[in-house]
């Protein structure tokens, strides 16, 4: 079956430590995207990349970082400097940049204390 | 950033009930699309809208492209236990390299 897989679906971390939250995709997209969600707030874009190696930030970029090294592949780094990182983030693909019907993962919701 | 605004934030309806609810821009969007949530999973993609006008169904649902293309229109026709959730609704506005924006939803209860 074709689909996006974030994993794992929960993540428990101590403050100042990074954490890495993966997301694979095999639906051969071009497209993909890292969004955060926050209780009753629409989702907010991280980071998204158009085409293998190359990546924009979104509108909180700011204590994240991505890497795009495969097709399928586009894992996010929550980084110390991120001042609230407790959310629930999901990643997204999209056939391409400008086919806008963006298709997401389950989700992984991160927790840090 | 451009906003949508989503309103009211919660809804309830009696199982079998139809549900309409909107969906509203201050810019002229090019594309309308509308996913549902369920509690700590991923949006799903229920239908998209490409064109001004546009009324596109998917089952129990018919969703429509505002002819000011301000606006769109998701209605749930019959309602059912497992509609249950939170409905987005998500365009992109006319603009080069703009990107989707997201309302903060709906939450849908439906009384069995």
């Amino acid at each position: 079956d074709g689909g996006i897989t974030q994993s794992p679906k929960y993540l428990f971390r101590k403050e100042g430590q990074n954490v890495t939250l993966s997301c694979e995709q095999n639906l051969n997209h071009d497209a993909m995207y890292w969004y955060r969600q926050d209780p009753g707030q629409g989702l907010r874009l991280i980071y998204y990349s158009q085409i293998v190696n190359d990546f924009q930030k979104g509108d909180i970029a700011e204590g994240y970082s991505v890497s795009r090294e495969k097709k399928e592949s586009f894992p996010l780094t929550v980084t110390s400097a991120q001042k609230n990182p407790t959310a629930f983030y999901l990643c997204a693909s999209s056939r391409a940049a400008t086919v806008y019907e963006q298709y997401f993962g389950p989700g992984t919701r991160l927790t840090v204390t | 950033g451009q906003q949508l605004n989503q309103s009211p934030q919660s809804m309830f309806i009696q199982e079998g009930e139809d549900v309409s609810m909107n969906c509203t821009s201050s810019s002229i969007f090019n594309t309308w699309l509308w996913y549902k949530q369920d509690p700590g999973e991923g949006p799903v993609l229920l239908i998209a809208l490409y064109k001004a006008g546009e009324l596109t169904s998917n089952g129990r649902l018919t969703a429509q492209f505002g002819i000011t293309r301000k606006d769109s229109f998701l209605n749930i026709s019959a309602s059912i236990p497992s509609d249950v959730g939170i409905y987005f609704c998500a365009g992109r506005y006319t603009g080069a390299n703009s990107k989707l924006t997201f309302g903060k939803g709906i939450t849908l209860s439906v009384r069995p």
